[in-house]
């Protein structure tokens, strides 16, 4: 089983849809989430941390259930420019004098029409 | 700021050829790393460094070596390439083990 599992996708959605996207991890020792955008060809971003609580930034929503080991990522009123594959990523563990080990999902393709 | 800069954009190698990705970040970030991505596939970390002088395996090494110097710098060095290691490489960077990772605009490498 992958340590983190993404449907690859592509959703094709019209603008102005909303959409939502979910991520499965398996190490129930993660401790850091996230939510990175990549455009084709083009380095990750960070578009969002993941908390516990739930938290939003604008059109964009994130949430965590840590009893099932799932993540989330809702966009309300999708924009062409939020085509991009999105990509779930997940930190284990913090070692003191090394890097703790983030986990890359192979990444949701979303693509927005008109 | 620059970021994290990358050269060579593009490279092609034939086997058993040897090459040093640069890698090189100006925000005085004491974390960088070596990622590859393959299609289809989730970025797998090559190597890390926690700071000058200091580097560790990730979970694909073999074939890779670094060096970090300097803060500023991380190049990866392919010896004896071969076409397993055809990938896009990208470097990164973050001030903290738990803080967000800046990563630059990737290395296409191709084994031939």
């Amino acid at each position: 089983r992958k340590e983190v599992e993404q449907d690859p996708g592509p959703f094709n959605v019209p603008e102005g849809a909303t959409v939502a996207f979910n991520c499965t991890y398996s190490n129930s020792a993660s401790q850091s989430f996230f939510w990175y955008r990549q455009d084709c060809r083009k380095e990750p971003k960070l578009l969002m941390s993941v908390y516990s609580s739930g938290n939003e930034d604008g059109r964009f929503t994130a949430q965590l259930n840590r009893a099932s080991q799932y993540i989330s990522l809702l966009i309300r009123d999708s924009k062409l420019s939020d085509s991009a594959t999105y990509l779930c990523v997940v930190r284990r563990g913090i070692n003191t004098g090394t890097a703790s080990k983030l986990t890359f999902g192979t990444g949701t393709r979303l693509q927005v029409t008109l | 700021n620059a970021g994290v800069t990358q050269t060579p954009k593009f490279r092609i190698l034939k086997i058993g050829q040897s090459m040093t990705l640069q890698c090189t970040q100006d925000m005085n970030h004491n974390y960088m790393y070596w990622y590859r991505q393959d299609p289809g596939m989730g970025l797998k970390l090559i190597y890390y460094s926690v700071g000058a002088g200091i580097t560790d395996k990730g979970e694909v090494p073999n074939g890779y070596n670094v060096s970090r110097s300097t803060t500023e710098d991380f190049p990866l060095r392919l010896e004896l390439a071969a076409p397993s290691q055809t990938s896009v490489y990208f470097c990164a960077s973050s001030y903290r083990d738990s803080q967000e990772e800046y990563f630059g605009p990737g290395t296409r490498l191709t084994v031939t």
